[in-house]
């Protein structure tokens, strides 16, 4: 079964640095997908970025970029110059591209940027 | 296009009561499903379809029945109301994605029901 790993339930940064939220992940499958959503205090689950399993290069859109380490099976979101708007919790997540093709999602960080 | 969309925002049930929550995409999507989100739990799969006809169960379906007669419409139907369904529960729509190397099967969620069972 997949498993989504979070281990920073929060983080604080000052604004216009860059932040990494850390994700590692389990699964026995060969194919999958790897997900960032932002999920604001109004609630809605926003798409970030992917990372396929197959991809050689990292993801990349705009200030978001994920650092997709294979080997150690982790996928890190990074946010270059962070924003107020930021501030929000992020989930990674994952998806069998075969079979069932289910999404897991790991318990979140929230990110909090100070001015 | 509206997306995904989801109905009611806001509901409060009693113990016993029955309701269905409602979710409609106008993408197409063959792939939708429903999550609950708890606090400090995530968002954990009730139950999931891969087109009109087909459903299963997800992470954790106790409480919650599911069909899906059209591409468009799936909805969740909680027969008997407890306590412990209380939470935000969000459908999601997708492709499904026969050539898993070259798109981004992206799954879109709608905007979330808040459910309090009393």
């Amino acid at each position: 079964a997949q498993k989504i790993t979070q281990t920073q339930p929060g983080m604080f940064v000052q604004e216009k640095e860059a932040v990494t939220l850390d994700c590692t992940y389990d699964t026995s499958d060969p194919s999958y997908g790897l997900f960032w959503y932002k999920q604001p205090s109004s609630g809605e689950m926003i798409f970030l970025i992917y990372q396929g399993s197959y991809d050689q290069q990292n993801a990349t859109e705009g200030r978001y970029s994920l650092n997709f380490q294979k080997a150690r099976k982790s996928a890190n979101l990074v946010i270059s110059a962070s924003q107020l708007g930021d501030s929000a919790m992020y989930f990674c997540a994952m998806r069998e591209l075969e079979g069932a093709q289910k999404l897991v999602f790991g318990q979140g960080t929230r990110l909090t940027i100070n001015p | 296009n509206a997306g995904v969309t989801q109905t009611p925002k806001f509901q409060v049930l009693k113990t016993g009561q029955s309701m269905t929550l409602q979710c409609a995409q106008d993408m197409n999507h063959e792939y939708m499903s429903w999550y609950r989100q708890d606090p400090g739990m995530g968002l954990r799969l009730i139950h999931y379809s891969v087109g009109a006809g087909i459903t299963d169960q997800g992470e954790v379906p106790n409480g919650y029945n599911v069909s899906r007669s059209t591409t468009e419409d799936f909805p969740l139907r909680l027969l008997s109301a407890a306590p412990s369904q209380t939470s935000v529960y969000f459908c999601a729509s997708s492709l499904r994605d026969y050539l898993v190397r070259f798109s981004t099967d992206t799954q879109y969620f709608g905007p979330g029901t808040r459910l309090t069972v009393l």
